[in-house]
C-alpha cells in the first residue's frame, strides 16, 4: 500500500498561474480533505469530500475548488495564484470508523511569487 | 468558533520526561488525538482518546483527559532525541462531524 501520496512535491508559481495538486489514496477511504500549513498557524482546512462527487468548504476555502470524480483521488486547484497562498499543502483521507483516524500524505511545498 | 489551544514551543534534555498540554472548547468532542509531525513530512496519528477516557497509557506515552477543564496532555516517558518534532493536539468538532480541529502545534526540541 502506497497510502496517500501527493503530486507533485515541490512547485513555483508565479501570481496568477494556475495549478492543480492531486492526491491519491489505496485505502478506500470515503473521506479526503485539504490542508495547508502555515508557520505558527497549525492546519486549516481547505475543502473536504465525504465521498466521490462530493466536496464541502472547510475554514479557508477562498481562492482554491475541489473535485473527487473518483473515489481515490482529490484535486486542489488554484485558478489564478496569488503570493498569499504560498504554503505547505496536505492531503489526508480516513473513515468514520476506526475513530476516525485521518492519513496525511507527505506535502506539496508551494511557493507563488 | 471551537479552537484547540497549546504552546509553540518546549525544549528537553535527553531522558527526562516532556509534558505536552493542549485546551479544547467543544465540550461535545468524541475523540481527542495526539498527532506527530517530524520535519519535512506529513502528520502521523501518535494517539488518540476517547472523551469517556480519563487516562490511556502506550508504551512510553501517557495520554491525561481532563474533561471538566477541557485539558489535554501527553507525556513522553524518557525522551529520545528521535521524538523532536511537532506534536498537534486535535479534537473532533461534535459527535457527527468529518472535521478535525487542530492546534498550532508545539515544537518539541531534545537537547542531548
Amino acid at each position: 500500500n502506497a497510502g496517500v501520496t501527493q503530486t507533485p512535491k515541490f512547485r513555483v508559481l508565479k501570481t496568477g498561474q494556475s495549478m492543480t495538486l492531486l492526491c491519491a489514496q489505496d485505502m478506500n477511504h470515503e473521506y479526503m480533505y485539504w490542508y495547508r500549513q502555515d508557520p505558527g498557524m497549525g492546519l486549516r482546512l481547505i475543502h473536504y469530500s465525504v465521498g466521490e462527487g462530493t466536496t464541502a468548504k472547510g475554514e479557508v476555502p477562498d481562492g482554491y475548488n475541489v473535485s473527487r470524480l473518483k473515489k481515490q483521488n482529490f484535486l486542489l486547484g488554484l485558478e489564478s495564484a496569488a503570493p498569499s497562498q504560498t504554503s505547505v499543502y496536505f492531503c489526508a483521507s480516513g473513515n468514520r470508523r476506526d475513530y476516525n483516524e485521518q492519513f496525511f500524505g507527505p506535502g506539496t511545498r508551494l511557493t507563488v511569487l | 468558533g471551537e479552537d484547540v489551544e497549546q504552546s509553540l514551543f518546549l525544549s528537553v534534555r535527553e531522558g527526562d520526561s516532556s509534558v505536552i498540554n493542549c485546551t479544547y472548547t467543544d465540550s461535545s468532542s468524541t475523540y481527542l488525538y495526539w498527532y506527530k509531525q517530524e520535519p519535512g513530512a506529513g502528520l502521523q496519528l501518535l494517539t488518540y482518546i476517547f472523551s469517556n477516557m480519563d487516562m490511556k497509557q502506550d508504551q512510553r506515552l501517557t495520554v491525561l483527559l481532563n474533561k471538566k477543564d477541557k485539558h489535554l496532555s501527553l507525556r513522553i516517558a524518557d525522551t529520545q532525541t528521535g521524538d523532536s518534532a511537532i506534536y498537534f493536539c486535535a479534537e473532533i468538532e461534535g459527535a457527527g462531524s468529518y472535521q478535525l480541529t487542530f492546534g498550532k502545534g508545539t515544537k518539541l526540541s531534545v537537547i542531548p
